[in-house]
């Protein structure tokens, strides 16, 4: 199994150009997440799923998007980077309320 | 007011002592409650899971809820410099209008030294 996988892990972007977060995951878990994560912080949530579908906006969506088409992918859309998504990016999947696991995360700059 | 609250630390301990980290919360419909770890420059990893009030215990780890007072802790015992790292506290409710949600701490950074 390779568990929740995203891609790419590094990215820099200029100001206001655009790209998508890939995010997949080959355990069939329903629900997944999208977290950024600034130095020293802890984790706060962008978006999360609870099935294809079906998406809802967690603390802190303004300047992303998501779709869920499939259970495996859960891919985030950032439009026009600002720098102040300069940050690493989590990805993670849950069986219901069990454990989510995560991926390894992409670090994103933005210039 | 945040959902979660954590203290950021960052807390360093000699090797052996006993660690006490922990969490506060507002929202009393939160059930489920996890510790995860998180090394530098790595996703995080669980280490605990409880469900409701109570305690659980896994090696030199010990987790309490204490829903009443909507706080929980996580205790290390015999700290190993190899528990170096970021613990977050994280809670999700059982159903709701934010059903599936899982909500973070800010994460306290610990070291523990040889």
């Amino acid at each position: 199994n390779a568990g929740v996988t995203q891609t790419p892990k590094f990215r820099i972007l200029k100001i206001g150009q655009s790209m998508t977060l890939q995010c997949t995951q080959d355990m069939n878990h329903n629900y997944m997440y999208w977290y950024r994560q600034d130095p020293g912080m802890g984790l706060k949530l962008i978006y999360y799923s609870v099935g294809a579908g079906i998406t809802d906006k967690g603390e802190v969506p303004n300047g992303y998007n998501v779709s869920r088409s499939t259970t495996e992918d859960f891919p985030l859309r950032l439009e026009l980077a600002a720098p102040s998504q300069t940050s690493v990016y989590f990805c993670a999947s849950s069986l219901y309320t069990t454990e989510a696991f995560f991926g390894q995360g992409t670090r994103l700059t933005v210039v | 007011q945040k959902e979660v609250e954590q203290d950021p630390g960052p807390l360093s301990v000699p090797e052996g002592a006993i660690v006490s980290l922990n969490c506060t919360y507002s929202n009393s419909a939160f059930q489920y409650f996890m510790w995860y770890r998180q090394y530098s420059r790595k996703g995080p990893e669980l280490l605990m899971y409880t469900y409701s009030s109570g305690n659980k215990e896994d090696g030199r780890f010990t987790a309490q809820v204490d829903k009443s007072s909507k706080y929980i802790s996580l205790f290390i015992r015999d700290s190993q410099p190899s528990d170096s790292a970021t613990y977050l506290c994280a809670m999700r409710t059982a159903g709701g209008t934010s059903y599936g949600k899982l909500t973070f701490g800010q994460g306290t950074i610990l070291t523990v030294h040889p």
